[in-house]
């Protein structure tokens, strides 16, 4: 079975940092994935992890480790526009697709 | 071509109606995926197709029917839904089942009435 876990909703300020954290539970693993989706637009990709440690991307960075079945989402210098749902997803071992969170809705305020 | 077209953007159809949900991606992906999405809650899957088979349903009602003609297009023909149906429905493509990222369509938004 699969369990994913993250906080349901965040509230940060714009400029400032929030971390977003992913516990998971997989009876596998074949790596992890974070999406941003707007209030009724479609996921997008922000960020991949497969082995530990730190990814970086502008002002997304995710961090993995598998031996702690935890991963998080770090956005910096947040804008309003970054007001959105965060999905972490897993793959499992083989061909399965990815299961996603629950999602964790961060509102950015002035 | 980065994009995973989906048709028709909002549909609203009736219990006894049939419709299809169109999906179309030009980027060489052989796995495309059907989730849905209820409002708040994270997307589910529905059906998974790589190579053009059909490789996982996820116990889904016989009144959602997929189908792939061909290796660019995916699309979900729809039967005497109910109104807890209604929904987004997303499609999504990767290039293969295995470790890569999968590229999301921008949903279509069904309401049965």
């Amino acid at each position: 079975g699969q369990n994913i876990d993250q906080p349901t909703e965040m509230t940060a300020t714009e400029g400032a940092i929030v971390q977003i954290n992913c516990t998971y539970q997989t009876s596998g693993f074949n790596g992890l994935f974070w999406y941003q989706q707007h209030a009724g637009e479609a996921p997008t990709f922000l960020s991949y992890n497969v082995l530990d440690g730190l990814e970086e991307k502008g002002r997304f960075s995710s961090f993995l480790s598998r031996s702690k079945g935890y991963s998080y989402l770090l956005l910096k210098e947040l804008q309003m526009k970054d007001s959105a749902s965060y999905l972490c997803a897993v793959r499992d071992l083989g061909n399965t697709p990815l299961v996603f969170g629950k999602g964790t809705r961060l509102s950015v305020i002035a | 071509d980065t994009e995973v077209t989906q048709t028709p953007k909002h549909l609203v159809m009736g219990m006894t109606n049939k419709k299809s949900l169109k999906c179309e991606q030009h980027m060489g992906h052989r796995a495309m995926y059907w989730y849905k999405q209820k409002a708040k809650k994270p997307p589910e899957l529905m059906f998974v197709y790589s190579y053009e088979k059909l490789s996982i349903n996820e116990s889904v009602p016989s009144r959602f029917s997929p189908e792939c003609p061909n290796s660019s297009l995916l699309n979900l023909h729809l039967h005497a839904l109910q109104p807890e149906d209604s929904a987004l429905y997303l499609c999504a493509s990767s290039q293969g089942q295995g470790r890569t990222e999968a590229f999301f369509g921008q949903g279509t938004r069904l309401t049965v009435v």
